[in-house]
């Protein structure tokens, strides 16, 4: 259990095109899920976090216009890189946190991650 | 601001050895969770150990244990009989309700095992 996909597992788009990354929790249910952002042999950079029903929250720095995510269902979170450059080529993954007392219990907001995706923009 | 550092950028040990990762941390919080995560070539993050604040014994798990020092702002990694599988990027995270349970990553330490 405790089961988060990504699609696509790589992508490489042309300058000036939008690549939309999805995040889906494949076996229980999310209300907030986080995107990522991680560099070559660096760490994990919180790009912002996303509610379900509400509007993301984005961490200082992170272009809100540029990055558009939405968190249409308990499952599913997506995040879109508009107009990208490439500078925005990077390793993007996700998470998302357990509801405490759902489908596989839990008690303070476990984290599951997703397998990540890596975005070449030429 | 909450910030985990991590001070050694690459690690390496024997196979069947022990090594220990170190990882310091700033907050003024009560409430948080500290965690390891095991980054190996593939990327996908592993959740390696966890640690609850509030807790005075240190997590185990398996051949992963922590040395929590609360007082001094430490949690270390202790690998014990090291396997070339442990091989990977540990990273430090630190988590905190009232932060919004956002994780706050360390640097990073490349744990290299020799044969």
């Amino acid at each position: 259990g405790a089961v988060v996909s990504q699609h696509p597992s790589w992508v490489i788009c042309k300058s000036g095109t939008s690549v939309k990354i999805e995040c889906r929790s494949l076996d229980f249910q999310a209300t907030t899920m986080f995107w990522y952002r991680q560099f070559p042999k660096q760490s994990l950079m919180l790009m912002a976090t996303s509610n379900e029903g509400s509007k993301a929250t984005y961490e200082q720095g992170v272009e809100k216009d540029k990055f558009l995510i939405n968190h249409a269902s308990l499952t599913l979170s997506t995040l879109t890189v508009t107009s990208a450059h490439p500078e925005d080529s990077s390793f993007y993954i996700c998470s998302a946190q357990l509801i405490p007392g759902a489908h596989l219990g839990g008690t303070y907001n476990e984290q599951f991650f997703g397998p990540g995706t890596r975005l070449t923009v030429l | 601001a909450q910030t985990v550092t991590q001070s050694q950028p690459e690690m390496s040990v024997q196979e069947a050895e022990t090594v220990t990762l170190s990882c310091t941390y700033d907050t003024s919080e009560s409430d948080y969770y500290l965690f390891w995560y095991k980054q190996p070539p593939s990327r996908q993050m592993i959740l390696v150990i966890r640690q609850e604040a509030y807790k005075q014994q240190n997590a185990t798990e398996n051949r992963f244990s922590v040395n929590f020092q609360k007082a001094a702002k430490s949690f270390s990694l202790k690998i014990s009989d090291s396997q070339l599988g442990d091989a990977a990027m540990y990273f430090c995270a630190y988590r905190s309700p009232s932060y919004g349970n956002k994780l706050v990553f360390g640097a990073g330490t490349i744990l290299r095992v020799k044969s």
